[in-house]
Parts: C-alpha cells; structure tokens; sequence
C-alpha cells in the first residue's frame, strides 16, 4: 500500500535552533519526493523536490536529504526563526500507468518559539 | 506576483445550496487541480485536469463536479454541500503532471464554510 508517513506529528523548539523532521514511504515506483511548507491559512509552497538520483539538496536554511534505498527522507532547519512556524508536508509522486500518484504526509506541525 | 488566484477567500454557503469557487493561473500551465483540505490534515486531490482532459480521482463524491472553460480558469462547483464539505479548497497548477518532477504551485485556498 502506498503511503507516506511523517514524524514527529508536532515539534516545539527554541528560536535559532535547528530541527530534523522525517519522511518514510512505501510509494513505489519512486519518481519523486516534495517537502512543502504550510503557514495556517495558506497554499502549500514548494521548499524542494528530489528525484531519484539525487540525495541532497538545499533551498536556503531547509535541506533535504534522501535515501532512496530505504525510502527516507528528512528536512533540516538551520537556526529557525519565529516565521518558520508552519506545517511541513512530505509529498511522494510515483508516476504509474495512464498517469501519476500522488500521495501526502500528513505533516509535521514546528512551533518556533522566542 | 500572483501566480495562481483563487476568489474568494473565504466562502460561506447554506447547506444544499450550490456553490462554485474559481481559480486562475498566471503560468500558463498544462495542469490544474483541486484539494480539499480539513482542518490539521494533509490536502486531498479531488480531480485534476491535464490541458481539457479531465481526471477524476476514485473516491471523490459526485457531489464535486470541475470546469476549465480556458487554460487560465479551473471552477470547483460543489452541487449540494453538505457540513462535512466545510473545508479548505486549494488550487494548484504545474506545467506537467508531478510524477515528471514539475514545480507545483498553490493557490492561497479558499475556506468554505457551510450553515
């Protein structure tokens, strides 16, 4: 079964802090994988997307890494700040025949704090 | 500048009585498509369209029907809302299907509130 699970659900730190969140998923075949950032009441913005190929890739303070070997993948925050506080979202695509899936984490909920 | 509009932005509607929200894109993109998002989960594909076709998916209710008159306009009409519909409607485009590695860009959403 496709799936695509994210943890921890939620996470507190401290302004300047850095943070690791994870992404494991069963999606098969693989063809890519998203991490979003979502503030309350808005769209979903792209932060990065990977291919297969690639294990590492960075947009800003965010990084993401991915093992495509066992299906992991994490987002780094370095020295957060207060406008980080969002959801995070994990989205894994698998293209597939006669079209795509698409399947979404359910997130992870940062709270950063002064 | 704003790449994908979506009006409104928040939608009050009574129970049963139809309601459309829009959405417009800047982009020029092949595909759009429409989430539903409830409170504290992760969005949910209702349908997509790639260029005029029209791509449902399983187990979206027939109670949600989309148009995309033009490349630039998608409409989410939602025949009879119900409570549980009450949500948020995001929109998104990208300039091919995500499974070939395009950028997906969101909509600002609308919340749809139904009394």
């Amino acid at each position: 079964k496709n799936q695509v699970e994210q943890s921890p659900q939620s996470l507190i730190i401290l302004e300047g802090k850095n943070c690791t969140l994870q992404c494991n998923y069963t999606v098969s075949p693989f063809s890519n994988l998203r991490w979003y950032k979502q503030d309350t009441g808005r769209g979903p913005v792209s932060l990065t997307i990977m291919t297969f190929s690639e294990n590492t890739k960075s947009n800003g303070r965010y990084t993401a890494t991915l093992d495509a070997d066992t299906k992991q993948s994490s987002l780094h925050i370095t020295a957060s700040q207060l406008s980080d506080s969002a959801s995070y979202i994990c989205v894994v695509s698998a293209r597939v025949t006669g079209g795509f899936k698409t399947i979404f984490g359910a997130g992870t909920r940062l709270f950063v704090k002064a | 500048d704003a790449m994908v509009i979506q009006n409104p932005r928040y939608q009050v509607t009574q129970f049963g009585k139809p309601v459309t929200l829009s959405c417009s894109q800047t982009l020029n993109h092949n595909v759009m498509y429409w989430y539903q998002q409830k409170s504290s989960q992760a969005p949910k594909l209702l349908f997509h369209y790639y260029d005029k076709d029209f791509n449902n998916e399983a187990d979206t209710p027939d109670n949600f029907q989309s148009r995309r008159p033009n490349t630039s306009f998608c409409f989410l009409d939602i025949r009879s809302p119900g409570l549980g519909d009450a949500a948020m409607y995001l929109c998104a485009t990208s300039r091919e299907p995500p499974g070939l590695s395009y950028e997906q860009y969101f909509g600002p959403g609308t919340r749809l509130t139904v009394t």
